[in-house]
């Protein structure tokens, strides 16, 4: 079976602090990793993806498969990164998180 | 714009009602996906289609519930017999051999 978990539903951290959302799977084949976000009254879009290992907007996630985690990671918060960050696994299917709310306070 | 649409972007009915959404994915794309998203959820897979075919439907999806995708380009979902538990947000998302999916704004449900 294939399962998403975020420990956090609201994350708030001050601008300029580090930040971390949690994600762990499980799932018994290889998986491919997803963190997705959206903004406020914009459509959900693609953050970044465990294989491209690059680092979008200052975030950068690391494919940890002995913990079987994911965690978003980003050394400075800002203020536009506000938003709903959902992490997703594909295996057969695509399945995603309940979703974290990030909350950037100024 | 060239982005997934979907309509309409939002939909009132009474219970018992059968409703029909459209997705009209990114032209090229051969991929083509429809998730329910509930307050406070993640999005959550209905069905997947790759060209016309559907390849994929979940245990969840009960049989109230439709979709096709006639010439492999856009996709209608339909609901019979509408129930209060089917208010949602329905996404579609579409994406070329499943990588990153472009999602559309999606039509928010209520059933009344």
């Amino acid at each position: 079976a294939q399962r998403v978990t975020q420990p956090e539903k609201l994350l708030s951290v001050f601008k300029g602090a580090p930040v971390e959302l949690k994600c762990n799977y499980s799932y018994s084949g290889s998986p491919e990793l997803f963190w997705y976000v959206q903004y406020s009254r914009q459509r959900l879009q693609l953050l970044l993806r465990h294989i491209s290992r690059e680092s979008i907007k200052g975030f950068t996630a690391d494919l940890n498969k002995g913990e079987t985690s994911f965690h978003l990671k980003k050394p400075f918060a800002q203020e536009e990164d506000s938003a709903m960050y959902y992490c997703a696994l594909k295996g057969q299917n695509f399945v995603f998180g309940p979703g974290t709310r990030l909350s950037v306070l100024p | 714009d060239t982005g997934v649409s979907q309509d309409p972007r939002h939909k009132i009915t009474k219970r018992g009602q059968n409703v029909t959404f459209r997705c009209d994915p990114i032209s090229e794309h051969n991929r083509l996906y429809w998730y329910r998203q509930t307050l406070g959820q993640g999005p959550e897979f209905l069905t997947y289609f790759q060209n016309e075919a559907q390849l994929e439907k979940s245990r969840l999806l009960s049989d109230r519930f439709s979709a096709e995708r006639p010439k492999g380009s856009f996709s209608t979902l339909e609901i019979q017999r509408t129930e209060q538990g089917d208010s949602a947000m329905y996404l579609c998302a579409s994406t070329n051999f499943g990588h990153e999916q472009f999602f559309g704004p999606g039509t928010r449900l209520t059933v009344l």
